[in-house]
């Protein structure tokens, strides 16, 4: 079975500076997707980066990069120069290719502080 | 480009009451999913539609959840009658039809969720 887990409830992170959102996975498979998501106030998921299972670089998307270590199961969102408007909820979602069912975690609330 | 709409946005409501929440999707997407996120996790697939055809309900509670989609494009979510354990955020997402085969994945683009209350 799929499961993401993500151990930390809650972060803090000084304006300006970077911070590392962990998450690990566990599947047997040997082709998946990793996916961050940041779901504000308003309550959208808004997807932020993906990481294919075969792919050898890490993903980068502006301030956001993926830290994958494959043999750890490790899939790590990393947030350079935080912002204000970075204080949100930020879920690591796993799936299969060809497939439309996300496996969640149970996400991590970052908050920036000015 | 408009974004999914959803609404309401809250309801409270008493339990044993019915419900029902509203979703737009993008223009053009074919995929519609509904979503339940409970306090403290993330969201749980209820149900898929391909068009207008339930491709995948296996995770809906269908004693009471329904879920319709009649013509291809807005959706409605009903629970009737509502338990105390519905309290939570139902959330809509849409996608285009998923291509290129089995190597490729699709954005799912999701509403602000409505968030419900039962007393």
């Amino acid at each position: 079975a799929q499961k993401i887990t993500q151990t930390q409830p809650g972060m803090f992170v000084q304006e300006k500076e970077a911070v590392t959102l962990d998450c690990t996975y566990d599947t047997s498979d040997q082709s998946y997707g990793l996916f961050w998501y940041k779901q504000p106030s308003s309550g959208e998921m808004i997807f932020l980066i993906y990481q294919g299972s075969y792919d050898e670089q890490n993903a980068t998307e502006g301030r956001y990069s993926l830290n994958f270590q494959k043999a750890r199961k490790s899939a790590n969102l990393v947030i350079s120069a935080s912002q204000l408007g970075d204080s949100a909820m930020y879920f690591c979602a796993m799936r299969r290719p060809g497939t439309y069912k996300y496996i969640f975690g149970t996400g991590t609330r970052l908050k920036v502080l000015a | 480009e408009a974004g999914v709409v959803q609404s309401p946005r809250y309801k409270i409501i008493e339990k044993k009451q019915p419900v029902a929440f509203w979703c737009n999707p993008i223009s053009g997407h074919n995929t519609l999913y509904w979503y339940l996120q409970n306090l403290g996790q993330g969201p749980e697939l209820l149900i898929r539609y391909e068009n207008e055809e339930a491709v995948d309900d296996s995770q809906l509670p269908k004693d009471r959840f329904s879920a319709e989609r009649l013509k291809g494009v807005d959706s409605t979510l009903k629970i009737q009658p509502a338990e105390l354990g519905d309290s939570a955020v139902y959330l809509c997402a849409s996608s285009p039809k998923l291509a290129g085969g089995s190597r490729f994945y699709n954005e799912q683009f999701f509403g602000p969720g409505t968030r419900l209350t039962v007393l």
